[in-house]
């Protein structure tokens, strides 16, 4: 079981650049999130999935999008970064219930110049 | 609007040392689970615990304890006899049982381990 897994691990972009990040999860977990961590705040939400096909805003989403198209992938896009977005992201999965633990991925690196 | 708050931003403490890291939470649901989780330095987030909002039991695995106590809305995570290697950041999450299994963290404790 290679888990979560996220790609890629480093990623620099210049303002106005957009990027994909891919999140893939080999546990059948029917949920999978986006988090942002920044120093100082912890890991905020950004988008989350309760299943295939379906999305949900978390608590910043301004600026990301994402598509769960395959119930084991997560897709986060930046369509145009800015230099606010950058941050390390973390995606995660679970079972479904809020008394699951969450599973991370081991995050991505990402600078916007 | 759910929170977790962990007022201790850093905290170093030689090693063999017993330390306690704080988390206190505000929920409005009665029904909740409480989380913490390690981020070595290395990065990835590493599950410790669960805790539902229903047991109050104490938990301890090894040298790690953790104290749960709702009349203070708090969910205390302890090291006794510390070690380098639990030199990481810690954090405190909270998931409702009507939030959407969506995870709120705290800001997280940063705790140094000195040889």
């Amino acid at each position: 079981n290679a888990g979560v897994t996220q790609t890629p691990k480093f990623r620099v972009l210049k303002t106005g650049q957009s990027m994909t990040l891919l999140c893939a999860q080999d546990m059948n977990h029917e949920y999978m999130y986006w988090y942002r961590q920044d120093p100082g705040m912890g890991l905020r939400l950004i988008h989350y999935s309760v299943g295939e096909g379906t999305t949900a805003k978390g608590e910043v989403p301004d600026g990301y999008n994402v598509s769960r198209l395959k119930k084991q992938n997560f897709l986060l896009g930046l369509e145009s970064a800015a230099p606010s977005q950058t941050s390390v992201y973390f995606c995660a999965s679970s079972f479904v219930g809020y008394d699951y633990e969450q599973y991370f991925g081991p995050g991505t690196r990402l600078t916007v110049t | 609007a759910q929170k977790v708050t962990q007022a201790q931003t850093e905290i170093s403490v030689v090693e063999k040392e017993d330390v306690t890291l704080d988390c206190v939470y505000e929920t409005r649901d009665t029904t909740y689970y409480l989380f913490w989780y390690k981020q070595p330095p290395s990065g990835e987030l590493v599950f410790l615990i669960r805790r539902n909002s229903f047991d109050e039991q104490n938990e301890i695995s090894g040298r790690y304890s953790w104290n749960f106590q709702k009349s203070t809305s708090s969910f205390n995570f302890t090291i006794t006899a510390s070690q380098v290697v639990d030199s990481a950041v810690y954090f405190c999450a909270l998931s409702e049982a009507f939030g959407n299994e969506k995870l709120t963290f705290g800001t997280g404790t940063r705790l140094t381990i000195i040889p």
